[in-house]
């Protein structure tokens, strides 16, 4: 199956820096990728959608301007926690959709191994 | 809006019992349903999914789920439990004509005692 590859896996920063986070596609062409939160015990959030080429689509409540996606090609996209606090510490989830089928149809979602984020 | 709700937050169960874990939606409009497993340190992984036909689908390592319309559930089931199904379980739903857009259940942990 596709993979979808995270980095890094985990990080540790103080707060007021930024921390990047890469998604990858390994062996397929992602149209599409997905930026999830998951807090402990909890379910998966979805923070936005990315397209290649243009601008994420925010889900309502995330910051866009402190949650910065950036879809530069089709098989890399980056979130950016930009001046981290104790309160962003979470497990961050990327997926990735390959665009087999047309529109209205179900396009698998490959999912990454997440990034734990702890802000100090 | 679409909204997922998972009954069970946490189920603990012996060696070879059954199991059902329960999965309820609201959705105006056609929906595509799925079931993710994530095993202690690792990614969510797709169990079964449902978009069409037959409501009963049988997913990998012997677990089924059936889709019943009029009751907006995706019920999970799985008639012989193993040590090594311990994991958090997710529902999903992603909406027809809504995108790729994925709403995730607040999941169940299934902790199955040898």
């Amino acid at each position: 199956g596709a993979v979808v590859s995270q980095h890094p896996s985990w990080v540790i920063c103080k707060s007021g820096t930024s921390v990047k986070i890469e998604c990858r596609s390994l062996d397929f062409q992602a149209t599409t990728m997905f930026w999830y939160r998951q807090f402990p015990k909890q379910s998966l959030m979805l923070m936005a959608t990315s397209n290649e080429g243009s601008k994420a689509t925010y889900e309502q409540g995330v910051e866009k301007d402190k949650f910065l996606i950036n879809h530069a090609s089709l098989t890399l996209s980056t979130l950016t926690v930009t001046s981290a606090h104790p309160e962003d510490s979470s497990f961050y989830i990327c997926s990735a959709t390959q665009e087999l089928a047309g529109a209205n149809s179900y396009n698998e979602q490959f999912f990454g191994p997440g990034t734990r984020l702890t802000v100090l | 809006a679409q909204s997922v709700s998972q009954h069970n937050h946490h189920v603990i169960l012996s060696e070879a019992a059954s199991l059902e874990l329960g999965c309820n939606y609201s959705y105006g409009g056609t929906v595509n349903l799925f079931w993710y497993v994530q095993y202690p340190g690792q990614h969510l992984q797709l169990l079964l999914k449902y978009f069409s036909g037959d409501p009963l689908v049988k997913g990998i390592k012997g677990f089924e789920a059936e889709f019943i319309k009029s009751k907006f559930s995706f019920n999970l089931r799985k008639p012989s439990v193993q040590w090594s199904d311990t994991a958090e379980y997710f529902c999903a739903v992603n909406g027809w004509n809504t995108g790729n857009q994925f709403y995730f259940g607040t999941g169940t942990s299934l902790t199955v005692i040898p």
